[in-house]
């Protein structure tokens, strides 16, 4: 399965700030996928990024707070954008196995202070 | 759109113990359910999954059993050790999502020496 590098790792952050989250695979991937695990909660998929194409969001999530960039077949971005307290998470990246199961990184514990 | 229930959401047993976790699903057409293990620090990792086709599967220690007339789905993890403590999240998938998993809220297992 693909290996993915996420970074940072954990980021404490200014509210009003705005900070991108990195997400490398070691192979070429034709969907890249965001998510968000706020405490104690779920992982809440943010969206979809497709190589040339703009991203497609989930419902209550919009490209002005996360913007994602998808130049290549093994690069994205998310950034999370004029952030409060509320965005405090951790942020994941994953890509499909291929077989219905998900590669993960190591996810970004975002703190908005 | 698809509805995962997980329970329970906090499970703590003595280690040699076997713990089993329970999940629910809504929608009848999802046909892939797997199981992730998150550790402290790290993302999701796929450990076991069972398609629709199957009513149980095991490998090693762990086990998964389909319900698909109930919609319900169980891990089961037998001799726990102090290493399975993490947060365990179910996970369903149907064609009508685009086989993007639709994840429930996660059981945290703490596993006792």
């Amino acid at each position: 399965s693909a290996v993915i590098s996420q970074k940072p790792s954990r980021d404490i952050c200014q509210r009003g700030t705005s900070l991108t989250i990195q997400c490398q695979v070691d192979s070429q991937v034709t969907m890249m996928f965001w998510y968000r695990q706020q405490p104690g909660q779920s992982l809440t998929l943010i969206a979809t990024a497709n190589q040339g194409s703009e991203a497609t969001y989930e419902s209550g999530f919009v490209i002005d707070k996360f913007p994602i960039s998808r130049p290549n077949l093994t690069f994205s971005t998310l950034t999370v954008s004029n952030m409060s307290p509320e965005d405090s998470s951790i942020y994941l990246c994953s890509v499909s196995d291929g077989n219905y199961g998900y590669t993960f990184g190591s996810g970004t514990r975002l703190t908005v202070v | 759109g698809e509805n995962v229930e997980q329970h329970p959401s906090t499970l703590s047993v003595q280690e040699g113990d076997s713990a089993v976790i329970k999940c629910t699903y809504s929608d009848s057409a999802s046909n892939y359910f797997p199981w992730y293990k998150q550790e402290l620090g790290k993302g999701p990792q796929l450990i076991i999954d069972i398609r629709s086709n199957v009513g149980e599967k095991k490998d090693q220690r762990i086990a998964v059993t389909l319900n698909k007339t109930a919609k319900h789905f169980s891990l089961h993890i037998t001799e726990t050790q102090p290493e399975d403590s993490a947060v365990y999240f179910c996970a369903a998938t149907s064609p009508g999502g685009s086989y993007i998993p639709t994840f429930g809220r996660g059981t945290s297992l703490i596993v006792h020496p």
